[in-house]
């Protein structure tokens, strides 16, 4: 699969505070997958986006696709101590279904 | 999820040995995947299976084989473990039914000395 690449790679947040990880490709995506992965845990889908410009939301998680489909990012609002953990964006490639992750986005709150 | 199950949850070895990895899955997917994670690295997919009688590599198969015995079995092995090979390994089911979302075992802890 093609490569995605993630930015930031470490997020050290305020509690209460927002953010947002970026998630980059180089060439057209047909979709995109974030998970999300807890320390010591695995990882877990959260959501696929399809559509070029496609806005999700999950509560104070807001997914969105660019319009050219070669990026994606995911914002989070108010965050809680329970955001804590790794974002991986990944590339699910073609019609061999294979995911290939980005680097991941590892988020660390302050209370 | 419980639904994918893993062993051994950790496991220690020395160089040279040979290590293999269980995974088992109940949800009836045809699809199975191993991938290692490194800090750092995300993760790297290691080999994949559509059915039982397909395997195919993934990004960094090398010094890696693995086994399809059943629909719900995939196991994977390391022939002759190296200090390198030191990782935390998933394995993961999909269905195209389900947009191709991966579910993930809880993972293996290989240390090899």
């Amino acid at each position: 699969g093609q490569q995605v690449m993630q930015i930031p790679q470490y997020q050290h947040v305020q509690e209460g505070e927002d953010f947002t990880t970026y998630c980059n490709s180089s060439t057209t995506l047909s979709n995109i997958q974030w998970y999300k992965q807890r320390p010591g845990g695995h990882p877990v889908f959260l959501i696929q986006l399809v559509k070029s410009g496609e806005v999700k939301k999950q509560k104070r998680l807001t997914f969105q696709f660019g319009e050219a489909k070669k990026n994606s990012s995911l914002h989070i609002t108010a965050t809680q101590t329970t955001d804590v953990g790794t974002y991986f964006c990944a590339d699910p490639g073609g019609h061999d279904y294979k995911l290939s992750f980005g680097a991941g986005t590892t988020v660390t709150v302050r209370a | 999820d419980a639904d994918v199950t893993q062993t051994p949850r950790n496991r220690i070895t020395k160089t040279g040995k040979r290590i293999m990895l269980e995974c088992s899955q109940t949800k009836g997917h045809d699809r199975m995947y191993w991938y290692r994670q490194d800090p750092g690295l995300g993760l790297q997919l290691i080999y994949y299976s559509f059915d039982v009688k397909d395997i195919n590599k993934g990004e960094i198969s090398d010094g890696y084989s693995v086994s399809r015995q059943a629909q719900a079995k995939f196991s994977l092995s390391l022939e002759s473990a190296i200090p390198n090979q030191t990782a935390l390994y998933f394995c993961a089911t999909s269905s195209p039914e389900l947009h191709n979302e991966q579910f993930f075992g809880p993972g293996t802890r290989l240390t090899v000395l």
